[in-house]
């Protein structure tokens, strides 16, 4: 089975300021792309921003970013100017249209 | 407005007594999955749907079964539910248009088995 790490199960950023949010995998598949997820605490499911396999630059969603590095298997959320509403669950997933793997998820916290 | 409905939102019932999750979505979608969430993990995917009549199993498909009959609707079967189907489904639809992904998820239906 496909393992995702995300080594950060909980984190602090202060209002305002950027946060990185890690995740790798072990997939051996070249067309997996990667999507990454926003759970709030209220329990709905946000799709974020995907980026596929062989997309040649890192995928960009208003304040969102991916740090795409297929050689290493490593592929960042970048939230730029944190907000009080980015208060969430994350969760990064690699994979294909069809099919994905959720890692375990990383709890961000946003201090005014 | 972009939406994907799951009925029933809560739901108790008993071990052995069928049940049937609905899901559908107005956006004409082709791809449709279904996930469980259990505490302390990320989403986990039971089945999915890359079109009409055709359907495939996820990671954890044991116990479950699909259908996709019509486009818009993609509904959760459990012939025969057991304790440790007790979980919080996710209906989502997907579609890649345009150069752009989009998806979208159900609101959950969480669901005890006793």
């Amino acid at each position: 089975a496909q393992k995702i790490t995300q080594t950060q199960p909980g984190m602090f950023v202060q209002e305002k300021e950027a946060v990185t949010l890690d995740c790798t995998y072990d997939t051996s598949d070249p067309s997996y792309g990667l999507f990454w997820y926003k759970q709030p605490s209220s329990g709905e499911m946000i799709f974020l921003i995907y980026q596929g396999s062989y997309d040649q630059q890192n995928a960009t969603e208003g304040r969102y970013s991916l740090n795409f590095q297929k050689a290493r298997k490593s592929a960042n959320l970048v939230i730029s100017a944190s907000q009080l509403g980015d208060s969430a669950m994350y969760f990064c997933a690699p994979g294909g249209y069809q099919k994905v793997t959720f890692g375990t998820g990383t709890k961000l916290q946003v201090i005014p | 407005e972009a939406q994907v409905t799951q009925n029933p939102r809560y739901l108790i019932t008993v071990t052995g007594k069928k049940l049937t999750v609905t899901c559908s979505q107005n956006m004409n979608h082709e791809y449709m999955s279904w996930y469980r969430q259990d505490p302390g993990l990320g989403l986990r995917q039971i089945y999915y749907s890359m079109n009409v009549e055709v359907t495939d199993k996820g990671d954890v498909p044991e116990g479950y079964k699909v259908s996709r009959k019509e486009k818009r609707n993609f509904p959760l079967i459990l012939e025969s539910p057991s304790p440790n189907q007790t979980s919080l489904y996710f209906c989502a639809s997907s579609e890649h248009r345009d150069g752009n992904y989009e998806q979208y998820f159900g609101p959950g239906t969480r669901l005890t088995v006793t």
